[in-house]
């Protein structure tokens, strides 16, 4: 049973580009919360997904904006890249009503 | 508001000493608590939970218990392997489970 898959693996991007990461969730899950950790610090939220609607968020500006399809996959869009979106982006499922979340091993953000 | 302050690193050990990682949470309701790992150039995998005070999590020796009265969740392991050499998160689940609030990751390096 394949976990939660997230692509690409690395990217390198120039600052001002826009970008999209994705995600697909663990079999049987149909939440998608996805996280930036920068180099050295903790997992920050970014947001959550469910239904196809963005359910909670955290503290990032506009520029950060997602998406969920009707087979609960995701996609996590960054506009006018700054270098300090530099980052390690996780994706993390789950199924609503239960705590039991499955990162995944993450999208590896260059901005230059 | 949540959040999670954990023990600076980076932490090295001998193989077979005692682990103390330090946790303390301020939050808001009755949060739940973890410890994840990461190993390089990986995502996070859930280590222990506890879910309400006086709660111990435990797996694969580590332990950690819900310390409401000092709200603390200090991971502890009675001899450490060199395949424990990690990053180690605390972190809370707000009442919603909605989202995580992690520490800054605790570096762990077990030497033979």
């Amino acid at each position: 049973d394949a976990g939660v898959t997230q692509s690409p693996t690395h990217l390198i991007k120039t600052r001002g580009q826009q970008v999209t990461l994705r995600c697909s969730p663990k079999s049987g899950h149909d939440t998608v919360s996805w996280y930036q950790q920068a180099l050295g610090q903790g997992p920050q939220f970014i947001f959550q997904y469910y239904e196809e609607e963005e359910r909670q968020r955290g503290n990032f500006p506009d520029r950060f904006s997602g998406h969920q399809f009707p087979n609960y996959s995701s996609e996590l869009n960054v506009n006018a890249l700054l270098l300090g979106d530099s980052a390690l982006y996780l994706c993390a499922s789950t199924q609503v009503g239960w705590y039991g979340y499955t990162f995944g091993s993450g999208t590896r953000l260059t901005v230059v | 508001g949540n959040s999670v302050t954990q023990m600076e690193g980076p932490v090295t050990l001998s193989e077979e000493a005692f682990l103390t990682i330090n946790c303390t949470y301020t939050a808001t309701g009755y949060p739940s608590l973890f410890w994840y790992v990461q190993y390089p150039g990986e995502g996070l995998q859930l280590l222990l939970k506890a879910t309400k005070a006086d709660d111990k999590g435990s797996n694969k020796g580590f332990e950690a218990t819900y310390r409401k009265e000092t709200t603390s969740f200090h991971l502890e392991k009675g001899s450490v392997q060199v395949s424990d050499s990690a990053v180690y998160f605390c972190a809370l689940t707000s009442n919603t489970g909605n989202q995580f609030y992690f520490g800054t990751g605790t570096s762990l390096t077990v030497i033979p």
